[in-house]
């Protein structure tokens, strides 16, 4: 079954310890992005990466990190989370092969900073 | 820059009832447009497409149709059921590109 797998589903944190959350894809898509979901706003792009060690900002990449070691994976790392990153997030996976792919998402991951 | 606008919800129908969800966008070009549901607990699912002017997308019962004259993509569906409670984000992609651009989605609670 083709799917994008994120964990966690939720996460509680405090100020300052770094995370991360994982996201995965068995579908082979060399694009995969990370979204955060805010009441009012959407969703806003994080980064993303257009294949293996190829990542570039989205409209909102402050303090956020992400690597793209494996086709595959594409972690998202909050190196100081802070309560402004309190959010809903979801990696996205689509294949490289212009504007008619359809884009995948995960389940999502509800995150907490306090 | 690209830009999509949604009607505010939250919307509540009774069961049966006719649906309309308003965007329109703003972008350069030609974009490919989605509309993608959100279940209650779950990631976003695209319900339906259209990549041209004219174009009509339709998935479940649902429909829109790519108007290029007045830059909108509006969601539709005869009659709606309780099942179809959920949020709906309608979204666009420029061409030759990955990254879609939301709306700010808009609930739909469907009652008995």
């Amino acid at each position: 079954e083709a799917q994008v797998t994120q964990n966690p589903r939720y996460l509680i944190t405090v100020t300052g310890k770094k995370l991360t959350v994982t996201c995965s894809q068995n579908m082979n898509h060399e694009y995969m992005s990370w979204y955060r979901q805010d009441p009012g706003l959407g969703l806003r792009q994080i980064y993303y990466s257009m294949n293996v060690e190829v990542t570039d900002k989205g409209d909102v990449p402050e303090g956020y990190k992400v690597s793209r070691k494996e086709k595959r994976n594409f972690p998202l790392i909050l190196e100081s989370p802070s309560p402004n990153q309190t959010s809903l997030y979801f990696c996205a996976s689509s294949a490289q092969q212009g504007s008619n792919t359809e884009a995948f998402f995960g389940q999502g991951t509800r995150l907490t900073v306090v | 820059g690209n830009s999509v606008t949604q009607m505010e919800g939250p919307v509540t129908l009774s069961e049966e009832a006719f649906l309309t969800i308003n965007c329109t966008y703003t972008a350069t070009g030609y974009p490919s447009l989605f509309w993608y549901v959100q279940y209650p607990g779950e990631g976003l699912q695209l319900l339906l497409k259209a990549t041209k002017a004219d174009d009509k997308g339709s998935n479940k019962g649902f429909e829109a149709t790519y108007r290029k004259e007045t830059t909108s993509f509006h969601l539709e569906k005869g009659s709606v059921q309780v099942s179809d409670s959920a949020v709906y984000f309608c979204a666009l992609r420029k061409g030759g590109g990955n990254k879609l651009t939301f709306g700010t989605g808009t609930q739909l609670k469907v009652e008995l």
